[in-house]
């Protein structure tokens, strides 16, 4: 168990529509990361937020959007649902971010499936 | 553009076979390269390596890395079931921020 939180585990929905994923980074740390595994792309940064503040973007949709909040935790919101968003959503923490290698622990995961 | 690639995609073997992972990368400022083994959801760590020619091992598991060459192997000696698994490769991009680049993942399986 690495001490990051998510949830859903399982989440099944429509094309079309809008669902939030919610991250409790481990206790301490700072820096939150969120990332995408589906098949066809394999593990895929989103996004990193540090202490609120977003730090780094990576291949992140428009549709997409996130934010942590004064409590650290951090939400991933998914909108207007394809059906190529079906995948893992992996939530990881680190104590700090971008001045030196940070280990990254990760979360169980978000499955989302997009019918 | 950042890039790490990994060979095979998909490998099958026998217990006790020793098998070789590959991982070769493109990557600006490169300090470290990362292994992770992910079976059924989060990867989970397996090695670090910062410096060229200086084997990391664990058990069965060994790694090292070649920084002129831009490479990394995994080695998995006398494999065992729980062995099978994806094994990820990914590099930290650190920017005044921080991301990690991974490849597309071997997927091994070890038939008994």
């Amino acid at each position: 168990d690495s001490g990051v939180t998510q949830t859903p585990k399982h989440l099944i929905t429509a094309t079309g529509q809008r669902v939030t994923l919610r991250c409790s980074p481990r206790s301490g740390d700072l820096s939150v990361y969120w990332y995408q595994q589906s098949l066809d792309q394999g593990l895929q940064f989103l996004i990193q937020y540090y202490n609120g503040e977003e730090r780094a973007k990576g291949n992140i949709l428009e549709r997409f959007s996130a934010q942590q909040f004064p409590d650290l935790h951090s939400e991933l919101n998914l909108s207007s649902l394809e059906l190529g968003d079906s995948a893992l959503y992996f939530c990881a923490s680190s104590e700090e971010a971008g001045v030196k290698y940070n280990e990254q622990f990760f979360g169980p995961g978000t499955r989302l499936t997009v019918l | 553009e950042d890039k790490v690639v990994q060979s095979p995609l998909s490998l099958v073997v026998h217990e006790g076979d020793t098998v070789t992972l590959n991982c070769s990368y493109e990557v600006t400022n490169f300090r470290s390269l990362l292994w992770y083994k992910q079976e059924k959801k989060a990867p989970t760590f397996l090695f670090m390596l910062t410096s060229s020619g200086i084997e990391k091992k664990s058990g069965r598991l060994s790694s090292i890395l070649d920084k002129k060459e831009l490479f990394s192997i995994l080695n998995i000696t006398a494999t065992q079931t729980g062995d099978s698994a994806v094994y990820l490769c990914a590099v930290p991009i650190i920017q005044g921020a921080q991301k990690l680049v991974f490849g597309q993942g071997t997927r091994l399986t070890i038939n008994p």
